[in-house]
């Protein structure tokens, strides 16, 4: 069965700084990777998928099949950028989500 | 074009009651999907609807009933409610096309004493 697997359950960093947000997956077929946001009390959104591979707000996502990673990455962080990501995979079963990582920026 | 829309947006429940959770999509979609998120466990989904008239179950579907009334609409049923159903429901649409970009509601915010 497949598995979306996100290790960090909270991560703090300060304005400014590098961003990285780990997704590892586990699918045994060929797989469609996204990371979706949901801002304070708000509703998920896609913020990425990997076959567009496009940048969104200043995040980038490099699917690695070898690693089974998707890691979100973002060079400089910023406070608008607080928010519950999660990783996602598709499958023909539909989205299969893992647990999120709750990003805070720290001013 | 109101995208996902979900009623109500906040409900308290005694143990034992039954509600309606209502979703509607305007946006043509075939598939509509049931969440839900707590804490610590992310997006579980509850039951899903390929097209109008077909239902699916999917993660944790126990507890729950649902109905795909018509192309828009999609409602969830909790027949008698309980506390481990206290959670953030979401419903989501996606298009045939392109079914792992799913349009998420605002979410209803449940709690059962």
């Amino acid at each position: 069965a497949q598995r979306v697997t996100q290790p960090e359950k909270l991560l703090s960093v300060f304005k400014g700084a590098p961003v990285e947000l780990k997704c590892n997956y586990s699918y045994s077929g060929s797989p469609e990777l996204f990371w979706y946001v949901q801002y304070s009390r708000q509703r998920l959104q896609l913020l990425l998928r990997h076959i567009s591979r496009e940048s969104i707000k200043g995040f980038t996502a490099d699917l690695n099949k070898g690693e089974t990673s998707f890691h979100l990455k973002k060079p400089f962080a910023q406070e608008e950028d607080s928010a519950m990501y999660y990783c996602a995979l598709g499958t023909p079963d539909g989205l299969t989500f893992g647990k999120g990582t709750h990003l805070i920026i720290q001013p | 074009n109101a995208g996902v829309t979900q009623t109500p947006k906040f409900q308290v429940l005694k143990t034992g009651q039954s509600m309606t959770l209502q979703c509607a999509q305007d946006m043509n979609h075939n598939s509509m999907y049931w969440y839900r998120q707590d804490p610590g466990m992310g997006l579980r989904l509850i039951y899903y609807s390929a097209s109008e008239g077909t239902t699916d179950k999917g993660e944790v579907p126990n507890g729950y009933n649902v109905s795909r009334l018509n192309k828009r609409e999609f409602s969830l049923r909790l027949e008698s409610a309980a506390p481990s159903q206290t959670s953030v429901y979401f419903c989501a649409s996606s298009d045939p096309d392109r079914d792992y970009e799913q349009y998420f509601g605002p979410g209803t915010r449940l709690t059962v004493t």
